[in-house]
């Protein structure tokens, strides 16, 4: 079956890094995206990966290791206004989005 | 660019009542629009996936006869939650993917679907 993993909650500190971590399982693959979701809003775009490695843009990071099913967004010089739930989704052969159930990230002044 | 519209942003409606949600691309064509429901802390359950002209794909599980979809134009879909009870309280974004381009899909704001 398809499946997205990733953690339910994290912690953080205003200034610090912070890496989420997604593992999936998908019926063929096209990319693997992460949005970004505050409270009561719909779900915000942040990046798209489909060949490895890492993909950086500004204070957000992503990596993507097809191999091995895995991909992290990496938040640098964290901001109260990171805290949001973060979404990992991996499209599969249809293009059909598989969603993960978020990682809700909290950061402490 | 790739604005995606969602019309109401809140709506509370009475049970036994019908609601109808827009959903439009404002500045590309959408050949595939989708339907999510959201409950509170949870991720993005698709519902069903519309595409220009033709009829939808409903998830397993959705009910095609409470939440009608329609996608009648490039640019317009609508979600009709049909005598709507309590339960289907929830929060229904959703999100456009250009005929071009088969990996973005965009998102509305979503819909806050309140019935008392």
């Amino acid at each position: 079956g398809q499946n997205i993993d990733q953690p339910t909650e994290m912690t953080a500190t205003e200034g610090a890094i912070v890496q989420i971590n997604c593992t999936y399982q998908t019926s063929g693959f096209n990319g693997l995206f992460w949005y970004q979701q505050h409270a009561g809003e719909a779900p915000t775009f942040l990046s798209y990966n489909v060949l490895d490695g890492l993909e950086e843009k500004g204070r957000f990071s992503s990596f993507l290791s097809r191999s091995k099913g895995y991909s992290y967004l990496l938040l640098k010089e964290l901001q109260m206004k990171d805290s949001a739930s973060y979404l990992c989704a991996a499209s599969d052969s249809n293009y059909q989005l598989i969603w993960g159930a978020g990682t809700k990230l909290i950061i402490k002044p | 660019g790739a604005v995606v519209s969602q019309h109401p942003s809140r709506v509370i409606c009475k049970s036994g009542t019908s609601v109808k949600i827009e959903c439009r691309s404002l500045d590309f064509q959408a050949t595939t629009m989708f339907w999510y429901r959201q409950f509170p802390k949870k991720s993005l359950m698709l519902m069903a996936t519309s595409n220009e002209g033709s009829k939808a794909t409903y998830e397993q599980g959705v009910e095609k006869d409470k939440f009608l979809i329609n996608h009648a134009s490039l640019t317009l879909s609508t979600l009709t939650v049909t005598s709507a009870h309590p339960e289907d309280s929830s929060f229904y974004i959703c999100s456009a993917r250009p005929g071009t381009d088969f990996y973005e899909q965009y998102f509305g704001p979503g819909t806050r679907l309140t019935v008392t």
